[in-house]
């Protein structure tokens, strides 16, 4: 399998339960931001994206909190299950450098 | 169905050879990216191209060449003189301009034998 999520922190749930994963994102000019699931060996999905001028979106599932103050992003996933373990990673964007910078990654586990 | 081609999925390769990974998409994205991707690092840009025939070098470029002839495909080579070739490598794409959502390829997986 890929190897990509072996030195990663790792956050464990049991299935059923809320996941709560966190981002600090390094940019103060960034104003967009998105979060990307990765299966091993495979490459990213869009999950959900969040605009500057907004605390918090949902979607199916999923919800996305921005806190600029502390520069800080989380997704968290609802009623967690065995399909949603993968590398979770946040991704930071400047509009105007068009330049995206990508965390390291979480994995998550669904203990079943 | 749209998306973003990436060929060969694994490929190994001698040291001092160059080889070329191919990048195809048919979203009619202007934008076109290559990432290199090693356990325990976030994405590291190699090379971008926000229009035919022009493109820029990332941050990580060395040993690395790209072309972009037309719109659909941006090739590359990773060069002998890349000093750790072995990684996986992500293409994406994007509409023009900044703020959009980044589409992957499923990756190669390129190793230095």
């Amino acid at each position: 399998g890929e190897s990509v999520g072996l030195h990663l922190p790792t956050l464990s749930v049991q299935e059923g339960d809320n996941s709560i994963i966190n981002c600090a994102y390094s940019n103060s000019a960034s104003d967009y931001f998105i979060w990307y699931k990765q299966e091993s060996g495979k490459g990213p999905q869009f999950i959900i994206d969040i605009r500057s001028n907004m605390d918090k979106r949902q979607g199916q599932r999923v919800t996305v909190l921005l806190n600029k103050t502390v520069k800080h992003l989380s997704l968290q996933i609802a009623a967690t299950q065995p399909g949603d373990s993968a590398v979770y990673f946040c991704a930071e964007i400047d509009s105007g450098t068009y330049k995206y910078i990508f965390g390291t990654g979480t994995r998550l586990k669904v203990l079943a | 169905d749209g998306g973003i081609t990436q060929s060969p999925k694994y490929l190994f390769r001698k040291e001092g050879q160059n080889v070329t990974l191919s990048c195809e998409q048919n979203l009619n994205h202007d934008a076109m990216y290559w990432y290199r991707q090693d356990p325990g690092q976030g994405l590291r840009l190699i090379y971008y191209s926000q229009i035919v025939n022009d493109f820029q070098k990332g941050d990580i470029a060395e040993g690395y060449s790209v072309s972009r002839e037309k719109k659909e495909s941006f090739p590359l080579t990773v060069t002998s003189a890349q000093k750790n070739p072995t990684a996986f490598y992500l293409c994406a794409s994007s509409m023009a301009g900044a703020g959009g959502e980044l589409f992957f390829g499923e990756g190669s997986r390129l190793t230095v034998l």
